[in-house]
């Protein structure tokens, strides 16, 4: 079974200044996706990026952007000119890029949580 | 389109009450599930669907059911409520991945209080 490891539970960065949030995973399968979720305190999950196994190339969306390692099997996000809308939990969860059935499902980290400072 | 709705937002049950969680979904998609989302735990699969009639455990099941009549419907049941069902429970959707990237759409999520 596939797990994901976030080791920081609460992690803060200054208005207009860079973060990287830490995330590890565990697989055999060498065809998988992950996936960064955001969670403001209004509840709804946000995918924020994703990133395809095969890809060397890391995934970039505007501020943020991920540090893909497949041998380490480490996937962080780095956000970049922080913003008070940031804050947040921050969710990385894994997929399997095989089909059927239990494989379509998500696996989830335990989260971070983002506190913007202004 | 309103994407996945699901009913209540909010609830509060004494133990051993029962009640269904609705989620619905009006994107045609095949893969439906429900997870419960507990403080320092993350979101964790309880049941899932990849089409009308087929339905299957995640992994966290018990004292829950679901059936899919419909495409568009993938309601949760709960048996006999119990306080260690009080979380937050999120239906979610998404196209079974022939290309296997689709994006899952998350409901708003609905927070339930076993008392």
């Amino acid at each position: 079974a596939q797990t994901v490891t976030q080791s920081q539970p609460e992690m803060s960065v200054q208005e207009a200044e860079t973060v990287t949030l830490s995330c590890t995973y565990d697989t055999s399968e060498s065809d998988y996706y992950l996936f960064w979720y955001k969670q403001p305190p209004s509840r709804q999950m946000i995918l924020v990026i994703r990133q395809e196994a095969y890809k060397q190339q890391n995934a970039t969306e505007n501020r943020f952007s991920v540090n893909f390692q497949k041998a380490a099997k480490s996937f962080s996000l780095k956000i970049s000119d922080s913003q008070l809308g940031d804050a947040a939990m921050y969710f990385c969860a894994y997929r399997s890029g095989i089909g059927g059935g239990s494989n379509y499902k998500l696996t989830f980290g335990k989260g971070t949580l983002l506190t913007v400072n202004p | 389109n309103a994407g996945v709705t699901q009913t209540p937002k909010f609830q509060v049950l004494k133990t051993g009450q029962s009640m269904t969680l609705q989620c619905a979904q009006d994107m045609n998609h095949e893969y439906m599930s429900w997870y419960r989302q507990d403080p320092g735990m993350g979101l964790r699969l309880i049941h899932y669907s990849v089409g009308a009639g087929i339905t299957d455990q995640g992994e966290v099941p018990n004292g829950y059911n679901v059936s899919r009549s419909t495409t568009e419907d993938f309601p949760l049941r709960l048996l006999s409520a119990a306080p260690s069902q009080t979380s937050v429970y999120f239906c979610a959707s998404s196209f079974t991945p022939l290309a296997a990237y689709n994006e899952q759409f998350f409901g708003p999520g609905t927070r339930l209080t076993v008392l």
